[in-house]
């Protein structure tokens, strides 16, 4: 089952516009990433931010957390043609759950296809 | 590129078939963990190997099982296929978790696009 849900499920832009997406989660958290992937491949860790951070930056990208509100949102200033992919919020909250765990297992939702257009 | 690698990249099998997928970590993680993408969702989380055992299974049948090898590479197997097991699999590699409050960036691997006829 999905963690997250992704708002909007899809999003075109000119380049050079900021692009916006949110996700909201469902239950208590440690990080939540953000991923990208081209293409149906491979996925890019992007940016993390963790449950008692409230706003992270990371070059073009900004993110923030709202853990009241269990939602984060993705920024991506002066987007590029190249920053066309489907982005992805993760959560790792299943630490308490797997003692043993070496790397917390990941939560997706469902992503939000960004097209930059040139 | 992630030091993660992923064979075959395409496999094509039909129902009722087994199939093995394989995934190279990155040197020295010694957990990996498997992922289901189906066409246009997210990943989900099938299972994690840590030091050659299952440790932490998602919401998968039995007939999906996996193994990780002392030189910490690791496979998926999946038995009797089904046309829903259509989907691109992920590996992703990491460190040692060291607690909740710790983070090991898990690092992904291609994919291997599998399609079920």
């Amino acid at each position: 089952s999905q963690q997250g849900e992704e708002d909007p499920q899809a999003l075109s832009i000119q380049e050079g516009e900021n692009a916006t997406m949110n996700c909201s989660y469902k239950t208590s958290i440690n990080n939540l990433q953000w991923y990208r992937q081209n293409s149906g491949r491979g996925l890019v860790h992007l940016i993390l931010i963790r449950s008692n951070e409230r706003e992270k930056h990371s070059g073009r990208l900004r993110v923030t957390l709202d853990t009241s509100k269990k939602s984060s949102s993705l920024l991506i200033t002066a987007s590029r043609a190249a920053d066309t992919a489907s982005y992805f919020c993760a959560t790792d909250g299943g630490g308490l759950l797997m003692i043993k765990a070496a790397g917390n297992k990941l939560t997706f939702g469902g992503g939000t296809r960004v097209l930059v257009k040139p | 590129e992630t030091g993660v690698t992923q064979s075959p990249t395409h496999l094509i099998k039909t129902r009722g078939q087994q199939v093995t997928l394989r995934c190279s970590s990155q040197s020295g993680h010694n957990t990996v963990s498997w992922y289901q993408q189906a066409l246009g969702q997210g990943p989900q989380f099938i299972f994690q190997y840590y030091r050659e055992e299952e440790n932490g299974r998602g919401n998968f049948p039995p007939r999906f099982s996996g193994l990780q090898f002392p030189n910490y590479s690791s496979e998926l197997n999946v038995n009797a296929l089904e046309l829903d097991d259509s989907a691109l699999y992920l590996c992703a590699s990491s460190l040692e978790w060291k607690g909740v409050s710790s983070y090991n960036e898990q690092f992904f691997g291609p994919g291997t696009r599998l399609t079920v006829l």
